[in-house]
């Protein structure tokens, strides 16, 4: 059974605190990203990976960044949070193109409420 | 950012009725790939269909049916005679080389 695990379903965290959320498939993908889901705004890509230590700014990257230091991990960091990253956090992996047909995988999500 | 846009923010049916949402996407890849998601209110992402950009063949399945026209770079999704199970939030999205980029997605309710 595929499996992509987000560290936390929900966490409750003071405006400033640095945040880790934590991302790990068992799938061996090598494409990894991050979104925010927010009402009527659909999932927004914050970041993105495509192999080990290679990383790309969606479409939202400001106040996060991302780290890929192993090939199963996917960490995103709140450098210093603020009310406005209050928000659901998906995580997802889908194998590289080419490589066979299949869709991108997603964690439980976690819910984030910066106070 | 190349985008995927999803006009309809809400859609409201009766029971049987049919209904079609709407997807159009932008791209500058060569070969790309196209989904759609249900998410019902239980709130976890569920695959629906994914299509390859070098296959515009329609795809039906069951009261689900989908029309990719690479002219107009649009991807439609159609549920015949809907049901209220159907009831859920619609997401269209585009997988180009490495991104994989979402539309707003459509509330759909279906009435009894």
């Amino acid at each position: 059974d595929v499996k992509v695990t987000q560290s936390s379903r929900y966490l409750v965290k003071r405006t400033g605190e640095k945040v880790f959320l934590e991302c790990v498939q068992d799938m061996d993908h090598e494409n990894m990203f991050w979104y925010r889901q927010d009402p009527g705004l659909g999932l927004r890509l914050i970041y993105f990976s495509y192999d080990v230590k290679m990383k790309e700014k969606g479409d939202i990257p400001e106040g996060y960044s991302v780290s890929r230091e192993k090939k199963e991990r996917f960490s995103l960091i709140l450098e210093s949070a603020s009310t406005n990253q209050t928000s659901m956090y998906l995580c997802a992996s889908i194998i590289l193109p080419g490589q066979g047909n299949t869709e991108a995988f997603f964690g439980q999500g976690t819910r984030l409420t910066v106070v | 950012a190349q985008k995927v846009t999803q006009a309809q923010t809400e859609i409201s049916v009766v029971e049987k009725e049919d209904v079609t949402l709407d997807c159009v996407y932008e791209t500058r890849d060569t070969t790309y790939y196209l989904f759609w998601y249900k998410q019902p209110p239980s709130g976890e992402l569920v695959f629906l269909i994914r299509r390859n950009s070098f296959d515009e063949q329609n795809e039906i399945s069951g009261r689900y049916s989908w029309n990719f026209q690479k002219s107009t770079s649009s991807f439609n999704f159609t549920i015949t005679a809907s049901q209220v199970v159907d009831s859920a939030v619609y997401f269209c999205a585009r997988r180009g080389n490495n991104d994989m980029r979402f539309g707003a997605g459509t509330r759909l309710t279906v009435k009894p």
